[in-house]
């Protein structure tokens, strides 16, 4: 069983910029959920995808954009990058019927 | 809005001592509650959710929802429970979204 693969580690951005983030699941989940994790700070919901459709957002701009593929592999697009957007980004993969989720070891975006 | 607050930012305990980690919650409806761990450079990872009922590594939590709480103890820490330790609400509907208190780091002392 394949565990929740995030890429790329780390990647530093300036501000403006956009930036993708990649999340494979986990071998039989069909659901994707993306957090951002301040420093200090607990995950916080961004948006949960299932069956390539969003499934449920939190509070966040519409310049945080998602995809999920028909392998149920994810992406995470933020435009216009700003620099409160530095934080480690998780991505937590799941049943939809189960909430248990299954995260991802992250990525760490720098925003400059 | 659903708020899940753990008022301790750090606990240090010696190794053998009882711990107990603080979890509240503030939801209308009937919340489904957890416990994340997050070890030195490993990934988080669910500990034990109350519907389940189970003892994970002699962890037990139970939700009272009169206190709105779900506190976390073990009656003899071990050095190897020194992690971060997150609560996490589910508020149920057709996306399990969880929100997540701020976690508080445990340090278990030889």
């Amino acid at each position: 069983e394949t565990g929740v693969t995030q890429s790329p580690t780390h990647l530093i951005k300036t501000r403006g910029q956009q930036v993708t983030l990649r999340c494979s699941s986990q071998s039989g989940h069909n659901t994707v959920s993306w957090y951002q994790q301040a420093l200090g700070q607990g995950p916080q919901f961004i948006f949960q995808y299932y069956r390539e459709e969003e499934n449920g957002r939190g509070n966040f701009p519409p310049r945080f954009s998602g995809l999920q593929f028909p392998n149920y592999s994810s992406e995470l697009n933020v435009n216009a990058l700003e620099l409160d957007d530095s934080a480690l980004y998780l991505c937590a993969s799941s049943l939809l019927q189960n909430n248990e989720q299954f995260f991802g070891p992250g990525t760490r975006l720098t925003v400059l | 809005a659903q708020r899940v607050t753990q008022p301790e930012k750090l606990l240090s305990v010696f190794k053998g001592a009882p711990v107990e980690l603080k979890c509240n919650y503030s939801y209308s409806g009937s919340p489904e509650l957890f416990w994340y761990v997050q070890y030195s450079r490993q990934r988080l990872q669910l500990l034990l959710r109350h519907i389940s009922r189970e003892s994970i590594k002699g962890f037990t939590a139970d939700l009272n929802k009169g206190e709105t709480s779900f506190h976390l103890k073990k009656p003899f820490a071990q050095e190897e429970d020194s992690a971060m330790y997150y609560c996490a609400l589910d508020s149920g509907g057709s996306n399990y979204k969880l929100t997540f208190g701020k976690g508080t780091l445990l340090t278990v002392n030889p």
